[in-house]
């Protein structure tokens, strides 16, 4: 079974430019989580989403947002890029999601980087 | 809010020392508890978890915890650790139910070198 797919690996922007990173779950698997990953704050939860519908949401600007399709893959988008955005964002999918307690499968995750 | 404390945030042992990784959580209600390992250069990979029953729950490559309620605690353990140990630790902890946001809160991390 292929684990959690994200692309792309790695990406380097410019303050003030979007971007849109892609995530592709285990197959089979409705619940598509996103965190970003900092040395200073560690993993931080972004967003889940289950069944195309956004189920929980952390505490990140509106500058952040998802969706997901209706195959499951999800897509985080970032306007208005800033310096602190540099991170490495990883997706996590599970089958039922973390209501349901469910572990999650982590990505490789994409580095982005903000210059 | 709910957080999640690791103590430690970096270990170093000897091989065949034994583990003990502390980890403690703040959230009155019923938990799911999770302990995640990052390998160098690989991705986040489910060392074990609890959701119900034994609170003694033993997980993959010979590691185990124990969820201590009245401590709040998950605290990690191996008997014997190995070189091939060497990795990032992450105590993770999902609130069930009571309006909770139920997303996963992890702590910061803590990591092992093991010395060979």
């Amino acid at each position: 079974k292929a684990g959690v797919t994200q692309t792309p690996r790695y990406l380097i922007k410019t303050r003030g430019q979007q971007v849109t990173l892609s995530c592709s779950p285990i197959s089979g698997h409705r619940s598509v989580s996103w965190y970003q990953q900092t040395p200073g704050q560690g993993l931080q939860f972004l967003f889940e989403y289950f069944s195309e519908t956004q189920r929980n949401k952390g505490n990140f600007p509106g500058r952040f947002s998802g969706r997901q399709f209706s195959n499951s893959r999800s897509e985080m988008n970032v306007s208005t890029l800033e310096l602190g955005d540099s991170a490495l964002y990883l997706c996590a999918s599970s089958a039922s999601g973390t209501e349901g307690g469910q572990p999650q499968h982590f990505g490789d995750g994409t580095r982005l980087s903000i210059l | 809010a709910q957080s999640v404390s690791q103590h430690n945030h970096h270990v170093i042992l000897s091989e065949a020392a034994s583990l003990e990784l502390g980890c403690n959580y703040s959230y009155g209600g019923t938990v799911n508890l999770f302990w995640y390992v990052q390998y160098p250069g690989q991705h986040l990979q489910l060392l074990l978890k609890y959701f119900s029953g034994d609170p003694l729950v033993k997980g993959i490559k010979g590691f185990e915890a124990e969820f201590i309620k009245s401590k709040f605690s998950f605290n990690l353990r191996k008997p014997s650790v190995q070189w091939s140990d060497t990795a990032e630790y992450f105590c993770a902890v999902n609130a069930r139910g009571g309006g909770s946001q139920g997303n996963l809160i992890f702590g910061k991390g803590t990591k092992l070198s093991v010395k060979p």
